[in-house]
């Protein structure tokens, strides 16, 4: 089945600063890439996806970044503000539709 | 649009008793539903799969006698943990899925779970 790695486990940037997170998906069958930010005790929220006939997608200060031949992705979030701190998940499926497999998470903390 | 519901957000229960979670979409129609399970600082584990008018399919290592799963109309799945012991103590989340409006891709939209701990 598939297998989502990410790194890294936690991210602590400044203010304003860039924070990127990566992931790797090991099913050259998946083609559906979502991104979840989830805070503490709620529910994970989809904040961006990107599918595999596309290499990238921007809304506003999040960006992610496809590339299906190394079978990586990476999420972008740029001018970090203190509200951005959460958990990010990244997953990979084959398919919206279909079942989700979750990265690790990664905590990210944005300090002032 | 595209609001998931989940029924208790908490629950506290002895060990040995049933819990019964509901799972409901509010605005759209959900044929498949999935049932995660969360432990603290981890990830989402699938549970299930749930699909409207048939069996659920369990991921594996999930014991289907334990962990029920009912999905009767295409707005409501149910999850029943039966005889609950203090492992089965998580955070349990539902998600639906639906075409997202505006591009019409299929997502899925997340529950806001339920906190079952089993003393």
């Amino acid at each position: 089945g598939e297998n989502v790695e990410q790194h890294p486990s936690t991210l602590s940037v400044q203010e304003g600063d860039s924070a990127v997170i990566k992931c790797t998906y090991s099913d050259s069958a998946s083609n559906y890439f979502p991104w979840y930010k989830q805070e503490l005790g709620k529910r994970p929220q989809l904040i961006i996806d990107i599918r595999s006939n596309v290499g990238e997608k921007k809304d506003q200060r999040i960006a992610v970044t496809l590339n299906k031949t190394a079978k990586h992705f990476s999420l972008h979030i740029t001018e970090t503000q203190p509200e951005d701190s959460a958990v990010y998940f990244c997953a990979a499926s084959m398919g919206g539709g279909n079942k989700l497999t979750f990265g690790t998470g990664t905590q990210l903390k944005v300090e002032l | 649009g595209a609001v998931v519901s989940q029924h208790p957000s908490r629950v506290i229960c002895k060990s040995g008793t049933s819990v019964k979670i509901e799972c409901r979409s509010l605005d759209f129609q959900a044929t498949t539903m999935f049932w995660y399970r969360q432990f603290p600082k981890q990830s989402l584990m699938l549970m299930a799969t749930s699909n409207e008018g048939s069996k659920a399919t369990y991921e594996q290592g999930v014991e289907k006698d334990k962990f029920l799963i009912n999905h009767a109309s295409l707005t409501l799945s149910t999850l029943t943990v039966t005889s609950a012991h203090p492992e089965d103590s998580s955070f349990y989340i539902c998600s639906a899925r639906t075409e997202r409006a505006g591009d019409g891709t299929d997502t899925q939209y997340f529950g806001p779970g339920t906190r079952l701990t089993v003393l």
